[in-house]
């Protein structure tokens, strides 16, 4: 089973739509969740953070972390085209690591 | 806004030749990283650097691989005799400190390296 599972997509919608990404992950020791999102050709840019369980919210972004089923989520609200992307999740199991274990990463087209 | 930058922004080099990365990191950050992202897969971390010492890498940081803070502001990535496999978009980053640790762990990346052996 691999450690971090996202689906790559592509996934396309219209503007102003929700939007939900998903990552599951098997590592239960996992305590740090992170959001990137990475334009093309660019480097990945933190877009949320969560320590633990729970939700997290930053304007129209939403960060959701269930740990119980293994299962964190983005969801952008009011989507925009300039939210087209690639979002890469991201995990870390201790505060002393600058570790990050990634998913594949979902591809994101934001259609005008 | 303070960035990572990376030089140069790709390289093409023969197998069995020796390649250096150049980062320039955020001027007040202490960890430094280098991660890899081999086309369509995962990014995938290589090595952590603070005070002067690699604090933790991952097994594709095997004998091949060497960083350096050869002055105040450069971190480097070394690749002694590259292989067909090492072609991927290296990325830099750092942080002020690591996550967790009571303030901003935030990774700053760069926008990548493209290595590219034939």
């Amino acid at each position: 089973q691999k450690e971090v599972e996202q689906d790559p997509g592509p996934l396309s919608v219209p503007e102003g739509a929700i939007v939900s990404l998903n990552c599951t992950y098997s590592n239960s020791a996992f305590q740090y969740f992170m959001w990137y999102r990475q334009y093309s050709r660019k480097g990945p840019e933190l877009l949320m953070y969560t320590y633990s369980s729970g939700n997290k919210e930053d304007g129209r972004f939403t960060a959701q972390v269930d740990k119980s089923s293994k299962y964190i989520s983005l969801f952008i609200r009011d989507s925009q085209p300039s939210d087209s992307a690639t979002y890469l999740c991201a995990m870390s199991w201790s505060s002393n690591t600058g570790k990050l274990i990634f998913g594949q990463g979902t591809t994101l087209q934001v259609k005008p | 806004e303070p960035e990572v930058t990376q030089t140069p922004s790709h390289q093409v080099t023969q197998m069995g030749q020796e390649v250096i990365l150049r980062c320039v990191p955020i001027s007040n950050h202490l960890y430094f990283y280098w991660y890899r992202q081999i086309l369509g897969q995962k990014v995938e971390f290589l090595v952590s650097f603070y005070n002067n010492e690699i604090s933790e890498k991952s097994e594709i940081f095997d004998d091949q691989f060497s960083v350096e803070r050869p002055d105040g502001s450069n971190f480097t990535l070394k690749i002694r005799s590259t292989k067909l496999e090492d072609s991927a978009m290296y990325f830099c980053a750092s942080s002020v400190q690591q996550r967790g640790t009571g303030g901003s762990g935030e990774l700053f990346f760069g926008e990548g390296s493209r290595l590219t052996v034939l």
